[in-house]
């Protein structure tokens, strides 16, 4: 089944206590990005890859970073976390950048104490 | 900087029709994307616009005038299901891919 993988689905930290949540696709997809979801706020763009070892920054990147060192993965990092991480986080993924649609993972949950 | 704005909140009933406006302001354009989102789901593709003109899929259809910096999303005959946030979502370009989106338009569909 074609489809996007997060894991943590939720997790509770604590500050400063570094995290790795993972996303992964099994399309063979070259175009993959992270989002945050905050009531009030929207889905906001974290970071971006247009293929391997190729990521660029969102509209909010700070306090996260990404790598792209295989096609299928882009986990999503924050060194360390701090209570406005508090959030809903999805990863996606498409064919390519103009490909049309974008498939979502089913979300991470974090709460960072 | 990129601004996008759709309407917070809609009502409906069931078996009308009701359209979703999106008015956006980017740095460059590269396509427009309508996605549905129940409430604690990931967000489904809708409909994705590069072109000026309507796009029609069963009962949702979508509109761009990229010339206005406006997108509307039409839903025909409404169903209890339809209540969902509609997102509507801009790619710009000028050598980035970001993808912007608006706050979502939360719609409600009574009997």
């Amino acid at each position: 089944e074609a489809q996007v993988t997060q894991n943590p689905r939720y997790l509770i930290t604590v500050t400063g206590k570094k995290l790795t949540v993972t996303c992964s696709q099994n399309m063979n997809h070259e175009y993959m990005s992270w989002y945050r979801q905050d009531p009030g706020l929207g889905l906001r763009q974290i970071y971006y890859s247009m293929n391997v070892e190729v990521t660029d920054k969102g509209d909010v990147p700070e306090g996260y970073k990404v790598s792209r060192k295989e096609k299928r993965n882009f986990p999503l990092i924050l060194e360390s976390p701090s209570p406005n991480q508090t959030s809903l986080y999805f990863c996606a993924s498409s064919l390519s950048w103009g490909a049309g649609e974008l498939f979502f993972g089913e979300g991470s949950r974090l709460t960072v104490l | 900087g990129q601004n996008i704005d759709q309407p917070t909140e809609m009502t409906a009933t069931e078996g009308a029709i009701v359209q979703i406006n999106c008015t956006y302001q980017t740095s460059g354009f590269n396509g427009l994307f309508w996605y549905q989102q129940h409430a604690g789901e990931a967000p489904t593709f809708l409909s994705y616009n590069v072109l000026d003109g309507l796009e029609e899929k069963g009962r949702f259809s979508s509109f761009l005038s990229r010339s206005k910096g406006y997108s509307y999303l039409l839903l025909k005959e409404l169903q209890m299901k339809d209540s969902a946030s509609y997102l509507c979502a801009v790619v710009s370009g000028a050598g980035s891919y970001q993808l912007t989106f608006g706050k979502g338009t939360k719609l409600s569909v009574i009997p």
